[in-house]
């Protein structure tokens, strides 16, 4: 079976530093892809960043960068010199190959709050 | 660029009453997923159509059923409504043929409370 673990509930980071959201995911199928999530406290889903089990480097999407440990079964989102609309609820979640519907399973996800 | 359309956005309901909530897909779009997302909670899949066909179903209470219309807009039917029904429901589409490597779009969701 898929699952999503994310160990960290609730962060703290200031403001212009970087801070890395942890995801470690548990699957026996070899293609499959890991997303991240943001959702405000207004509650939309916002796509920020995408990783293929079979991608040879890092995804990266301006401020935000996947660190893809592929022996490790983590991908951990990272996100460079945050900002205050940073604050929010990040959602990682994974599809498999050979769940022929590709639905989305999502971690419990894990709270930011940016400081001034 | 047109995204996925949900209505209503917010939804007010009794217990035992019947709510129907609508997803209008991105064009051209085949695929259809239905998530709810309770209080606190990760997003939990309930339900998805390929081709107007149901392709999947997960944690889907009988209460509730779903269709997907030639026009591919998907309508999810909530009946005998329970307190623990309070949620926000997503809908998300994406192209089939993208695979696991397919982004899917989530539509801005519907937030109803049953009282």
């Amino acid at each position: 079976a898929q699952k999503i673990t994310q160990t960290q509930p609730g962060m703290f980071v200031q403001e212009k530093e970087a801070v890395t959201l942890d995801c470690t995911y548990d699957t026996s199928d070899p293609s499959y892809g890991l997303f991240w999530y943001k959702q405000p406290s207004s509650g939309e889903m916002i796509f920020l960043i995408y990783q293929g089990s079979y991608d040879q480097q890092n995804a990266t999407e301006g401020r935000y960068s996947l660190n893809f440990q592929k022996a490790r079964k983590s991908a951990n989102l990272v996100i460079s010199a945050s900002q205050l609309g940073d604050s929010a609820m990040y959602f990682c979640a994974m599809k498999s190959y050979r769940d022929s519907s590709y639905k989305l399973i999502f971690g419990s996800g894990t709270r930011l709050l940016v400081r001034p | 660029a047109a995204g996925v359309i949900q209505s209503p956005r917010h939804l007010i309901k009794e217990k035992r009453e019947t709510a129907t909530l609508k997803c209008y897909p991105i064009p051209r779009h085949d695929t259809v997923y239905w998530y709810q997302q309770g209080p606190g909670q990760d997003p939990q899949f309930l339900i998805s159509f390929y081709e107007k066909m149901q392709s999947d179903k997960g944690s889907i209470p009988d209460r509730f059923s779903a269709q997907q219309f030639s026009d591919y807009h998907s309508e999810l039917n909530m009946s005998s409504l329970e307190l623990g029904d309070s949620a926000l429901y997503f809908c998300a589409s994406s192209l089939k043929a993208a695979g696991v490597y397919g982004e899917q779009y989530f539509g801005p969701g519907t937030r109803l409370t049953v009282t």
